[in-house]
């Protein structure tokens, strides 16, 4: 069965920062990858995905995820947080049921 | 274009009683989930459709959930008698074809009493 683990529940950072957010997954097969991320009083929104190619991942707001297939992980990262960039993120991961499946989540504060 | 869509945004309720959420999808999206988020955790599915059949809801606790998807487009989701454990945030969410990304809704916060 496909499942995905998040090692950071909570991380406190100050602004300019970087981060790593770690996700690992356990599914043999092709998979797609994606982060999510929940802004307070917000809805889930994407921001970003791999299906395949380039394993590097741009996403919105200067987000990206490397997607290492040896090690079942795509960690992501920023280079520099804002305070804005507080919020709850989500990996998740798509097998070949097209079951979208959430890891538990980490929480992320940025101090300025 | 409009994302998607779901009510009520919150509703408490006496435990024992029904209480029913509903979800319009992005238009065009074949593929709706419902999710459920307890705090601090991630979103678990309960149930998924492609188009009117519900290809997955192994996880759907059938003794007291029910949910339906007529034509293809709108959803709702039961529960009957709601339990205090219950109480949670149902999210909906809709994919295109299954494949690409799913777009969520804002939730609805039960609480049950």
């Amino acid at each position: 069965a496909q499942s995905v683990s998040q090692h950071n529940h909570h991380v406190i950072l100050s602004e300019a920062a970087s981060l790593e957010l770690g996700c690992n997954y356990s599914y043999g097969g092709t998979v797609n990858l994606f982060w999510y991320v929940q802004y307070p009083g917000q809805h889930l929104q994407l921001l970003l995905k791999y299906f395949s190619g380039d394993p590097l991942v741009k996403g919105i707001k200067g987000f990206e995820a490397e997607f290492i297939k040896s090690k079942f992980s795509f960690n992501l990262r920023k280079p520099s947080v804002q305070w804005s960039d507080t919020a709850e993120y989500f990996c998740a991961v798509k097998g070949n049921t097209d079951k979208l499946i959430f890891g538990t989540g980490t929480r992320l504060q940025v101090f300025p | 274009e409009a994302g998607v869509v779901q009510s009520p945004r919150y509703k408490i309720i006496e435990k024992k009683q029904p209480v029913a959420f509903w979800c319009n999808p992005i238009s065009g999206h074949n593929t709706l989930y419902w999710y459920l988020q307890n705090l601090g955790q991630g979103p678990e599915l309960l149930i998924r459709y492609e188009n009117e059949e519900a290809v997955d809801d192994s996880q759907l606790p059938k003794d007291r959930f029910s949910a339906e998807r007529l034509k293809g487009v709108d959803s709702t989701l039961k529960i009957q008698p709601a339990e205090l454990g219950d109480s949670a945030v149902y999210l909906c969410a809709s994919s295109l074809d299954g494949q690409g990304e799913a777009f969520f809704g804002q939730g609805t916060r039960l609480t049950v009493v």
